[in-house]
């Protein structure tokens, strides 16, 4: 069975550049979940969705930062415009959204913002 | 807010020995889990437990739930290079459909072989 995929697996751009990170999470898991880890500040989980719907968005650093799921299999996280300060890697991962199920992460996306 | 506090922040073992790791917690949770990461990949799910007490294996490796449930211990024994990655905790307080988790900032093991 696939995994969570995320595409790019890696991304350098330019300070102001516009940045989509795409996420598929595994069929059948209705929470998806976005985080972000830097060596200072570990995994930060900055928002996630359960039935495609934003429930927690409380981590998103700022308003550069917006993420949408329009279906049950596809979400993005968008940085606009994008800053050094941004570049990490981010993880995607989804649940079946039962209390206590666990999350299966992706491989992530390295972002290098110059 | 919650936090979750693993150290020390690295561990250099030879390969055979057995290794215990800590995750604390300033809070309550119902659910902790143990992932491990390695290099260029996403953390992988270790072990859950879902029990104050609850003691749980998975191969060489053994997990417990601690009856305070602010923390939570992952042993490995006898260690292999492959062990080398990330350990994180994480913990989850489930309310309903809140499947938030919150994630320690994770052990770097290194094994010496």
């Amino acid at each position: 069975d696939a995994g969570v995929i995320q595409s790019p697996r890696h991304e350098v751009t330019e300070m102001g550049q516009e940045v989509t990170l795409r996420c598929k999470p595994i069929s059948g898991h209705n929470s998806l979940f976005w985080y972000r880890q830097t060596m200072m500040r570990g995994l930060e989980l900055l928002i996630y969705f359960n039935n495609n719907v934003p429930i927690d968005d409380s981590g998103m650093p700022e308003d550069r930062f917006s993420a949408k799921m329009p279906n049950a299999s596809f979400s993005t996280l968008k940085i606009q415009p994008s800053e050094p300060r941004d570049s990490a890697v981010y993880f995607c991962a989804s649940s079946t959204g039962l209390a206590g199920q666990t999350q299966y992460f992706g491989p992530g996306t390295r972002l290098l913002v110059l | 807010g919650q936090q979750l506090n693993q150290s020390p922040q690295s561990m250099f073992i030879q390969e055979g020995e057995d290794v215990s790791m800590n995750c604390t917690s300033s809070s309550i949770f119902n659910t902790w889990l143990w992932y491990k990461q390695d290099p260029g990949e996403g953390p992988v799910l270790l072990i859950a437990l879902y029990k104050a007490g609850e003691l749980t294996s998975n191969g060489r490796l053994t997990a417990q739930f601690g009856i305070t449930r602010k923390d939570s211990f992952l042993n490995i024994s006898a260690s292999i290079p492959s062990d080398v990655g990330i350990y994180f905790c994480a913990g989850q307080l489930r309310t309903g459909a809140n499947s938030k988790l919150t994630f320690g900032k994770g052990i770097t093991l290194s094994v010496r072989p």
